[in-house]
């Protein structure tokens, strides 16, 4: 275990559901982040928290949307995802700078 | 060009070789390099850092060269373990600061064969 964890596991979903993925880390870190990782694709950054404000948004659709309530938990709520939008989504976090240490992931699927 | 480009593979050695993945990076003001490792259905976890003058953990030995915009990694005696999707990592340099923007390449995968 990392200390990050990341629930559901596994999620499938239709294109008109509303759903959220939630992560939660235990390491005292203060900057989290979500990834994307499609097949043989690179890991994409989708956002970034730092003291649960968000500091980067890297041009995804808002469909996607973040929220971090406080500095150990952070959501990706979905809605009207596309089935394009299948993927494996991992929450990571760090200390500023630090080494990210990462969720083992929600593996979507958009019906 | 890509950020980070690395070989996907697959790389199948047999037990007990020598094998190395190579990455090379485009954005020249780049200051730390990592490798991480991923196994089948995982999340990734950091292997190694990768520093100027070179380092080594084991068996691993990871190499840097700033001026070819290049790193590497060696993996001598490969064991069946070592299996799994190693992903060159790279921080992205960016000028505002924002040491957080970590550039992942696709991955190499690697299959040690009994």
């Amino acid at each position: 275990e990392t200390g990050v964890t990341q629930t559901p596991r596994h999620l499938v979903m239709g294109m008109t559901n509303k759903k959220s993925l939630k992560c939660e880390q235990h390491l005292g870190h203060n900057a989290m982040y979500w990834y994307k990782q499609s097949a043989k694709k690179p890991l994409e950054l989708m956002f970034v928290y730092n003291f649960k404000e968000q500091t980067e948004n890297n041009s995804v659709p808002s469909r996607f949307s973040p929220e971090c309530p406080n500095s150990s938990h952070l959501f990706l709520h979905l809605h009207t995802l596309q089935p394009e939008d299948s993927a494996l989504y991992l929450c990571a976090s760090s200390q500023e700078g630090g080494t990210k240490y990462f969720g083992a992931g929600t593996r979507l699927s958009v019906l | 060009r890509k950020e980070v480009e690395q070989d996907p593979g697959p790389f199948n050695v047999p037990e007990g070789a020598t094998v190395a993945f190579n990455c090379t990076y485009s954005n020249s003001a780049s200051q730390s390099f990592f490798w991480y490792r991923q196994d089948c259905r995982k999340e990734p976890k950091l292997l190694m850092s990768v520093y100027s003058s070179g380092n080594e953990d084991g068996r691993f030995t990871a190499q840097l060269n700033r001026a070819s915009q290049y790193i590497s990694l060696l993996i001598r005696d490969s064991k069946l373990s070592d299996s799994a999707t190693y992903l060159c990592v790279v921080n992205g340099g960016n000028p505002s600061g924002s040491a957080r923007q970590l550039t992942f390449g696709s991955g190499t995968q690697l299959t040690v064969l009994p």
